[in-house]
């Protein structure tokens, strides 16, 4: 019963660098999600996919890129990581995109 | 854009004590809703869910949530809180016209003092 697992728990960057956080879950749900979370502001959605090949913004996708290539696997690129992207990253799936999602252990992101 | 409140930002209570947590959303049409709870250094877990029917959901541990339509509410609650309880609690809503995404709230962070 692996579900979804996030890679790596924790990370530290400078700023600049490019950093690709790995989402991946073992149900074969269609909808794949990654959230930031931090305080004050709950979760946020960065981007969403719906099926393989098929991604969608969410609410604060600048200075994020996605990939679907494959169902299983939602990485999440900071394409030059920047210290107000220091957060935790939360990747999730679901069935179908308003059904309950189930979430992975999130990654510890900090940009020095 | 669907929005969602959660207007206690921090609660304190004692063992034993009764807990309400408030959530309001801003869509009028119909809705999903969620409550999740993360414990501390873990990911989210879903608490309870209403999509349709009885507006009053039981979850898992005790909890109970309402839904007010009325009143655009979704509160949580649990008659009795133990230690255990000490968590973060985000209510998430997905309306139907905001196409596949979940909107979550601010949080509210518990604290039950044994």
């Amino acid at each position: 019963d692996a579900g979804i697992t996030q890679s790596p728990r924790y990370k530290i960057t400078e700023t600049g660098r490019q950093v690709t956080l790995m989402c991946h879950q073992t149900w074969s749900h269609s909808y794949m999600f990654w959230y930031r979370q931090d305080l004050g502001h709950g979760l946020r959605l960065i981007y969403y996919s719906a099926a393989a090949d098929i991604t969608d913004k969410g609410e604060v996708p600048d200075g994020y890129v996605v990939s679907r290539s494959k169902t299983e696997n939602f990485p999440l690129t900071l394409e030059s990581a920047t210290r107000s992207q220091t957060s935790v990253y939360f990747c999730a799936s679901s069935v179908r995109g308003n059904t309950e999602a189930f979430f992975g252990q999130g990654t510890r992101l900090t940009v020095v | 854009a669907q929005s969602v409140s959660q207007h206690n930002h921090h609660v304190i209570l004692s063992e034993a004590a009764s807990l309400e947590l408030g959530c309001n959303y801003s869509y009028g049409g119909t809705v999903n809703l969620f409550w999740y709870v993360q414990y501390p250094g873990q990911h989210l877990q879903l608490l309870l869910k209403y999509f349709s029917g009885d507006p009053l959901v039981k979850g898992i541990k005790g909890f109970e949530a309402e839904f007010i339509k009325s009143k655009f509410s979704f509160n949580l609650r649990k008659p009795s809180v133990q230690w255990s309880d000490t968590a973060e609690y985000f209510c998430a809503v997905n309306a139907n016209n905001a196409g596949n995404m979940l909107t979550f709230g601010g949080g509210t962070r518990l604290m039950v003092k044994p």
